[in-house]
């Protein structure tokens, strides 16, 4: 069983949506990703949390360490928000380490 | 400022055979991690470098090995190839090792393997 579980795999959405994209794990941690995808394989890190919120533009991420639980939200979503989020943790024993969640494929269309 | 750059982007390659990819990362960035994607597998983390030390390594054969020189460039090479070699490598690099450090990820290297 994968250490991190990210929900739903694919989501598709229409613009203006109001998008949320999960993620569970099972090992305590000393802090966790959300990173950006896109087609051709380029990743862009868009938040490191180890607790409470953060936001940038139109993105908001949430950790609640005692549930083991962060989510991403996209406000007002638009299509060049099309891309693979990917959740990711850095266990408290694992020096540098990060452990991947699968992804979420998200699609918004016009 | 100049991103990560990683060399080269695209190779075919034979199993059986050795091969080297190269990550340069950004200016001042003395840390380097090196992942591979797969479809199946999603993004597994291979191993980090810091002033030309090994510092984590993730399980994966000892085909798969790698270095940093004293200007942080990195390379990682994989020995005997196989089929199921065939990913995404990115490298990413970061300013200093360790907890609560932002990466910066290259383009990636896009291996396939016959």
């Amino acid at each position: 069983k994968n250490e991190v579980e990210q929900s739903p795999q694919n989501l598709t959405a229409q613009e203006g949506e109001f998008i949320t994209i999960n993620c569970s794990y099972s090992v305590g941690i000393s802090a966790l990703h959300w990173l950006q995808q896109h087609p051709g394989g380029g990743i862009v890190s868009l938040f490191m949390l180890s607790s409470g919120k953060k936001k940038h533009g139109r993105l908001i991420a949430t950790i609640n360490i005692q549930e083991k639980h962060s989510s991403l939200h996209i406000t007002a979503s638009h299509p060049r928000d099309s891309a693979v989020y990917i959740c990711a943790v850095r266990p408290s024993n694992s020096g540098y380490a990060l452990n991947f969640g699968k992804g979420t494929s998200l699609l918004v269309t016009p | 400022k100049a991103g990560v750059t990683q060399t080269p982007r695209y190779l075919i390659k034979t199993r059986g055979q050795q091969v080297t990819l190269s990550c340069s990362p950004i200016s001042g960035h003395r840390s380097v991690s090196w992942y591979q994607q797969t479809p199946g597998q999603g993004l597994q983390f291979l191993f980090e470098y810091f002033s030309e030390t090994q510092r984590n390594k993730g399980n994966f054969p000892g085909r798969f090995s790698g270095r940093q020189f004293s200007n942080s460039r990195s390379e990682m090479n994989v020995s005997t190839l196989e089929l199921g070699d065939s990913a995404l490598y990115l490298c990413a690099s970061s300013l200093l090792p360790g907890q609560g450090r932002t990466q910066y990820f290259g383009p990636g290297t896009r291996l396939l393997v016959l």
